[in-house]
Formats: structure tokens, sequence, C-alpha cells
């Protein structure tokens, strides 16, 4: 199966940062690539699907890129509303990456 | 309006067997491209997918639970049955099950949820 890597696994930040988090497969998944968020005691919500499409509803300041095996998520003005948790995934075997918890600084 | 619920046992014994059920509404998974997962998530961890089932009833699962997982649907009750044989203390988590969109057919990813159920395993 396709591991997949994310980092940090957790990163401190203030309201209007901008917000970087990677994830690495262990193979090339070309394009094939989600972003979920969930906070605590909710189920996940889709945020990017095929790497950079946005999820309809989802807020513009979330974006994503990257294809082969180097993914981003970017949150491009950090809002009181997006401290979660971050899952990515992968569309070959469905795995998921461990998480990246946003945190207030 | 799409929904999702998970039903099943909040209590399960080790060495048994536990079944859930999701429950949907909003969409028919006869319909191409139309596809049903099972995720879990034991308490503080990462996120797990387990298995899909598709429109055209093709079936996976997670490669290293393959053995003791089997998933279903009857499309005329809008319900996917999960069972998961030979339950173990490990497995203790919030099982989700979630509306997936194109697996292996341009993924679109798991869009809707479930609220999760909370399974224990414990003598």
């Amino acid at each position: 199966d396709i591991q997949m890597t994310q980092s940090p696994s957790s990163v401190s930040a203030s309201v209007g940062d901008r917000v970087t988090i990677t994830c690495r497969a262990s193979q090339g998944i070309r394009s094939w690539l989600a972003w979920y968020q969930q906070k605590p005691g909710k189920a996940p919500n889709l945020l990017i699907y095929a790497s950079s499409s946005l999820q309809s509803g989802v807020p513009s300041r979330f974006s994503g890129s990257g294809s082969g095996t180097d993914f981003t998520l970017t949150i491009s003005s950090l809002q009181p509303e997006d401290f979660a948790t971050y899952f990515c995934q992968e569309a070959n075997s469905l795995t998921f990456g461990g998480g990246t918890k946003v945190e207030i600084k | 309006q799409v929904t999702l619920r998970e039903s099943g046992p909040a209590l399960v014994k080790p060495t048994q067997t536990l079944t859930l059920t999701c429950t949907f509404s909003g969409f028919s998974l006869s319909t191409g491209g139309m596809c049903v997962s099972w995720v879990r998530q034991p308490p503080g961890k990462a996120l797990e997918w387990l298995a899909l089932i598709n429109w055209d009833d093709d079936k996976y699962y997670s490669a290293s639970l393959k053995t003791r997982l089997t998933i279903s649907k009857d499309t005329s009750k809008n319900q996917v049955v999960l069972t998961m044989t030979n339950m173990d203390p490990v497995d203790t988590a919030t099982y989700y099950c979630a509306r997936t969109l194109g697996y292996r057919y341009g993924y679109m990813g798991l869009d809707s949820w479930g609220q999760g159920t909370l399974v224990t395993v414990s003598s």
C-alpha cells in the first residue's frame, strides 16, 4: 500500500497567518489527493480533491497544489474557525496521512 | 440533501463480530460513480479507511484488514453494511460511513459523512 506522510504533525499559528501543510506519498499518485478538515468531536469535512480542486462551499483561502509524491495545503489567512486537524488522503488505496493539528499560538 | 447515519452496537466483546449499518438518503448507490466507504478513527488518532462498495457492487478493502471485513449493499433500502470479525480492544474507534465519489473513475473524495458511531471493544 501507499504510505502518506504529513508534516508537521502540529503547527502553532495566529489568526491572519499563512499556514502550509505538506503531504508526501511513498510512490507517485499523479494528482489524486484529497484534503480534509476535522474539528474535535465532528466528522471530517472535504476541502480539496484532485490535489487542487476546491470542494463546493469551501472558502477560497484554502488551496492545494502538487503532483506525483509531494503535495501542499495552504491556508492563506488563518481564521478562528480554521483551528482543526487536517488530513490528506491518496486515491489509490485510500490511505490517509497521520494528520496535522493547527493550534492557536 | 445528502445524509448518512451509522448504526450498530456501542459495545462488543473480544472475538465477536461487529455489524454496522449505514443508512443514507439524498443519492442512489445505483448511480454511476457513487460509492460508500467506511472509515474509523481510534480515540485521539488518525483516520483509517476500511472498505468501499460502488454502484456496480465492486468491493475494495484495506489490505491490512481485508481478511476480517465484508461490505455489502441493499440498494432498495439505501443501506450499506460492514461486518468486522474477531474484534479486539485495538478496534475501539469511532466508525464513519461516507459517500465517496468516483473511486477509480476520477476520484473526488469522501464528500458527505455520517456523524460516526463509537464502538468499544471490551469484555
